[in-house]
């Protein structure tokens, strides 16, 4: 069956700082990631998405994040934060064989400071 | 284009009493249909989902139910409320097989019993 972590529940950085957000998954077959955002009281929205090809994923808002198989990992980063990211961020997988289900991992708080 | 619809955004109830949530989905067809909750400070657990009308799965057994009575409508409901269904509740669709696809999120109701 399938699961994620994110093992940290809360992320206070700096903005303009680096930050990256953890993701691990466990699955026995072929796999597709994704990073959403939730900003409060909202619906979720897809940041980036790995699907197949390259294992560095290019999404919006300047985030970027790396597949890494091996590791079953699939960390989120971003270069330099801005107030604007402070959200809830959540790391999910689907199974290639059975599409129908997305898991997500418990989320990630990020917390931009000034 | 592809919009998702969920109302009502807010709602506060009384113990036993009924709930229907209703969520529906625009420029898809057969799309997969799907019912989170998420409590407080946590993530988002699957209560529902649907590949087609009147194929409903539960994911986990509680005192709501689900229906789809039509390919783009996906109603929650439940006939007595308890304390424990406060939360916040999001509807999502898919389009697709084999997992090659992102969920799209409504965005959310907040639901209070009180």
């Amino acid at each position: 069956a399938q699961s994620v972590t994110q093992l940290d529940s809360q992320v206070p950085v700096f903005e303009e700082a680096p930050v990256e957000l953890r993701c691990n998954y466990s699955s026995s077959v072929s796999v597709y990631l994704f990073w959403y955002v939730q900003y409060p009281n909202q619906g979720l929205q897809l940041l980036l998405k790995y699907l197949s090809g390259s294992t560095l994923v290019k999404g919006i808002n300047g985030f970027e994040a790396e597949f890494n198989k091996s590791q079953t990992s699939f960390h989120l980063r971003k270069p330099s934060v801005h107030i604007s990211d402070t959200a809830e961020y959540f790391c999910a997988v689907t199974e290639g064989n059975y599409g129908q289900n997305f898991v997500f991992g418990p989320g990630t708080r990020l917390s931009v400071l000034p | 284009s592809q919009t998702i619809h969920q109302w009502p955004a807010t709602l506060v109830q009384p113990v036993g009493s009924p709930l229907s949530l209703e969520c529906t989905v625009e420029g898809t067809s057969n799309p997969n249909l799907y019912w989170y909750r998420q409590a407080a400070g946590r993530g988002l657990q699957l209560l529902f989902y649907s590949v087609g009308i009147g194929q409903i799965s539960s994911e986990v057994p509680q005192n709501l139910s689900a229906s789809r009575p039509q390919d783009r409508q996906f109603i929650l409901s439940s006939k007595k409320l308890l304390l424990s269904d406060s939360g916040f509740y999001l509807c999502a669709y898919s389009s697709g097989f084999g997992g090659r696809t992102e969920a799209f999120f409504g965005q959310g109701t907040r639901l209070t019993v009180v």
